[in-house]
């Protein structure tokens, strides 16, 4: 079946610009999440949506991130404002259930570029 | 502080030879260990998953372990090949801030 897309594969945008960049999880899975990997870093939380709870937000390192999740599916994070530390490979991860028990599955991610 | 370190940070190796890749962590009240597969420009994709009972799971040519008592794990690879090269992400679950603590990984290369 098909796994977690993102869109798109490439950003490249001006400093100050805002973003969006979109995960499709696998049909389902009731939980999502949004990581970020900079060069030589591990994966860092930023945030995890489950099912009709409200998100789990703490990793969001500013205000000028946001992610919302439409109808329990399709999720869209949001950068206002860009910044060039914010260029990094964004991954969008889904899983069945609560993390304990269920795999996550990620996506491809999507190499965001702040210029 | 929840933190997971792994070693080496690279590693080059031939085709056809073992090796193994290390996983320490502090993560507490730990709830259970991946290792995962990334290869470049993908998504990481899962290997192995352990819980505190369990010492050592195989998926192939992959095998982990885990030592609960000193927070270590390995992941060994055997007889190596060229498809191996990737990074190796060690993750670490925490049942107590309900999140994934990842590793830096170590990036391997199979040379021919």
């Amino acid at each position: 079946g098909a796994g977690v897309s993102q869109s798109p594969s490439n950003k490249v945008t001006e400093k100050g610009k805002d973003v969006e960049l979109r995960c499709d999880p696998i049909s389902g899975h009731t939980a999502l999440y949004w990581y970020r990997q900079s060069l030589g870093q591990g994966l860092e939380f930023l945030i995890y949506f489950q099912g009709n709870s409200a998100p789990d937000k703490s990793g969001l390192p500013s205000d000028r991130f946001s992610a919302e999740r439409t109808g329990g599916s399709v999720s869209t994070l949001t950068i206002q404002r860009t910044q060039q530390e914010d260029s990094a490979v964004y991954l969008c991860a889904s899983s069945l259930g609560q993390p304990r028990s269920y795999e996550q599955y990620f996506g491809p991610g999507t190499r965001l570029t702040v210029t | 502080k929840n933190q997971v370190e792994q070693s080496p940070q690279s590693l080059i190796i031939l085709e056809g030879k073992n090796c193994t890749l290390q996983c320490n962590y502090t993560v507490s009240p730990f709830s259970n260990l991946r290792w995962y597969k990334q290869d470049t420009g993908r998504g990481p994709v899962s290997l192995t998953i352990m819980t505190f009972s369990e010492n050592t799971k195989s998926n192939g040519r992959y095998t982990a372990t885990l030592d609960a008592d000193t927070k270590q794990s390995s992941l060994h690879i055997t007889a190596s090949q060229l498809s191996d090269s990737a990074s190796y992400i060690c993750v670490v679950y925490s049942s107590g801030t309900y999140k994934y603590i990842f590793g830096t990984g170590t990036r391997l290369k199979v040379l021919a």
